[in-house]
């Protein structure tokens, strides 16, 4: 079986940092995705990781380590735009996505 | 002009109806994927295709049936609608690179209500 676990939601605040985690069980694994949903829109790519370590995207960097099934998301500098949904997607040997349940990200004032 | 659009946008239908969601890219990518979102869910694959010959089931595709009509069109088909397929329907294509990276482009989405 497959199985991606998130947060269902985290709160905080403009300018703040925050880490959004994704730990995941799979039988295949070629890496890591992360994407966005705003309410009533469709999901938007915003990185991928195939290899361990920290890509770095703008105010977004992910993180994967293969050996802990596990990675995550940083936020920075956070901006009210980026209250929406993650969702972490596990690339099943090049053949499908596997998705988390989401963690939904408010974002306050 | 959107790179993968799908109509309808919303659907409203009874039981028992036979229902297709239609999705067209012009991206020139051959792999296309339905999926389907419940409210406060993750994306649930339904089934995807690879090219016109290569159609594939996905975790929950009891209950819905495809066609990969040309390489830039892909119709979702409910035969028989049950009010619990009342969710929100997407189309994505997606290109994988030599490296392994696949990116996933998304359709606007297909609301249904099925009463």
């Amino acid at each position: 079986g497959q199985s991606l676990e998130q947060p269902s939601e985290v709160t905080a605040v403009e300018g703040a940092i925050v880490q959004i985690n994704c730990t995941y069980q799979t039988s295949g694994f070629y890496g890591l995705s992360w994407y966005q949903q705003h309410d009533g829109g469709a999901p938007t790519f915003l990185s991928y990781n195939g290899l361990d370590g920290l890509e770095e995207t703008g105010r977004f960097s992910s993180f994967l380590s293969r050996s802990d099934s596990y990675g995550y998301l940083l936020l920075q500098e956070l901006q009210m735009k980026d209250s929406a949904s993650y969702f972490c997607a596990v690339d099943n040997y090049g053949q499908n996505f596997v998705f988390g349940p989401g963690t939904r990200l408010s974002v306050l004032p | 002009d959107a790179d993968v659009t799908q109509t309808p946008r919303n659907r409203i239908t009874k039981t028992g109806k036979r229902i297709m969601l239609e999705c067209s890219q012009t991206k020139g990518h051959d792999r296309m994927y339905w999926y389907r979102q419940d409210p406060g869910l993750g994306l649930q694959l339904i089934y995807y295709s690879f090219d016109v010959k290569d159609i594939n089931k996905g975790e929950i595709s009891d209950g819905y049936s495809v066609s990969r009509q040309a390489q830039a069109k892909f119709s979702l088909s409910l035969e028989s609608a049950i009010p619990n397929q009342t969710a929100l329907y997407f189309c994505a294509t997606s290109d994988p690179r030599g490296g392994g990276e696949d990116t996933q482009y998304f359709g606007p989405g297909t609301r249904l209500t099925v009463l």
